[in-house]
């Protein structure tokens, strides 16, 4: 069974603040994990990806994620927020067929001006 | 670049309806796909389509028919709409690079 596990609901802090946004993962095989932004009303966005290589990838935006095999993690960071970040983040995995993308149940996040 | 247009953006429906959606994408997209969005549940996986044709189903292909006529489409059927059923529809086309690229969503209210 695949899973992605977000362990954040909903995250607050203040513009200029760091923020870290937790993903675990539960894959067999091969995969690709990526993250993608919400704004509300709108579909998703992507934002960066990991497959091999440098465990830390940068995105847009200033966003990065650092991937750990040892954690089953892949997190993503960003060291000083705008309000403008504030949306729903969803962490996801794939393999290499891409046949199937698993998303968590998203993090809200909320950047107060 | 492209964009992919879902249509129609607010869907009010009837129990027992059977209701439409539409997905539009001009990035020439092989693959696109069908997700569904409760509120604090994600995204689950209703049908995918590889190419023109081809229906693959996912997690959640039950009362759901699909249908991928041309590569620039990809129609979602709710089979018979269940009462107070709430959800956000959104499609998706994939460049082949492991990428999503989503349309704005089909938000659907069942009365």
């Amino acid at each position: 069974t695949q899973t992605v596990s977000q362990s954040d609901a909903h995250v607050t802090v203040f513009e200029g603040d760091s923020v870290e946004l937790r993903c675990n993962y539960s894959y067999g095989g091969s995969i690709y994990l990526s993250w993608y932004i919400q704004h509300h009303g709108r579909g998703l966005q992507f934002l960066l990806k990991y497959y091999s290589g440098n465990p830390v990838v940068q995105g847009v935006n200033g966003f990065k994620a650092e991937f750990s095999k040892s954690d089953s993690s892949f997190h993503l960071r960003k060291a000083s927020v705008h309000w403008s970040d504030s949306a729903v983040y969803f962490c996801a995995v794939t393999n290499t067929g891409y046949q199937n993308f698993y998303f968590g149940k998203g993090t809200s996040l909320t950047v107060i001006p | 670049g492209g964009i992919i247009t879902q249509t129609p953006k607010f869907l009010i429906g009837q129990e027992g309806q059977k209701l439409t959606l539409k997905c539009q994408q001009n990035f020439n997209h092989d693959t696109m796909y069908w997700y569904r969005q409760d509120s604090g549940k994600g995204l689950r996986l209703i049908y995918y389509s590889i190419t023109e044709n081809d229906l693959q189903k996912g997690d959640l292909s039950e009362g759901y028919d699909a249908s991928r006529e041309k590569k620039s489409s990809f129609s979602l059927t709710v089979t018979s709409a269940q009462k107070n059923e709430m959800a956000v529809f959104l499609c998706a086309s994939s460049t082949g690079d492991e990428r999503l690229f989503f349309g704005h969503g089909t938000k659907l209210s069942v009365l």
